[in-house]
């Protein structure tokens, strides 16, 4: 099975900061990495599939890029509704595979 | 609007079954792979299964094969997961999701979740 590690596993942040989060998995995953948001109590939200490729609806303060084995996260300027905690995925192979998470929360 | 809802979660004992469904709409359901994915309480995200849009290729974590079946019917827009031989580290929220295929897409819509207790 493919193994995913995110870092760092916590972080605190102002409003308006940019962040960054990094993924890494295994072995080389080509560029099918996913990037989901989930808040308390809330199912997750998808963000990014395909590295870098933002889904309908999400706001362009949010992007990624990576391919092979190393992917980050990047939001800028951070906002209030951004604290929550964020799972990337590969699916490049079954099973697939989630990272630990990395938790966003407020300095 | 593109809406998935889970249902059928509850208390069950060790080695007791459930069936959880998830009612699908918005979307052209036959034309979706469909998959499961749960949450241990206060832990991540962990993928269940996967089935095709036909039906006709499933795909299941090892921690559940032989025990879960995941199932469809396009006539009703409905996915399924029968769940037997429950153990206490099968509780957790489980989440329906919209597609998810191998080198094609990840999920990108998801349900609610529906809560599996298994304790006795």
């Amino acid at each position: 099975d493919i193994q995913m590690t995110q870092s760092p596993s916590s972080l605190s942040a102002s409003v308006g900061d940019r962040v960054t989060i990094t993924c890494r998995a295994s072995q080389g995953i080509s560029n099918y990495l996913a990037w989901f948001q989930q808040k308390p109590g809330q199912a997750p939200k998808s963000l990014i599939y395909a590295a870098s490729s933002l889904q309908s609806g999400v706001p362009s303060k949010f992007s990624g890029s990576g391919s092979g084995t190393d992917f980050t996260l990047t939001i800028s300027s951070l906002q209030p509704d951004d604290f929550a905690t964020y799972y990337c995925q590969q699916y490049n192979t079954f099973p697939f595979t989630f990272g630990p998470g990395t938790t966003v929360d407020i300095k | 609007e593109e809406q998935v809802l889970e249902s059928g979660g509850g208390l069950v004992q060790p080695g007791g079954s459930l069936r959880l469904s998830c009612a699908a709409s918005g979307f052209t359901f036959s034309t979706c792979a469909m998959s499961w994915v749960r949450q241990a309480p206060g832990k991540g995200l962990e993928w269940v299964s996967t089935i095709n849009h036909s039906g006709d290729r499933t795909n299941y974590a090892d921690s559940v094969k032989g025990r879960f079946t995941i199932s469809r019917d396009n006539s009703q827009n409905t996915l399924y997961v029968q769940m037997n031989s429950l153990r206490v580290e099968d509780t957790a929220v489980y989440y329906c999701a919209k597609r998810g295929w191998p080198g094609v897409l990840p999920s990108d819509l998801w349900g609610r979740g529906t809560l599996v207790t298994v304790s006795s």
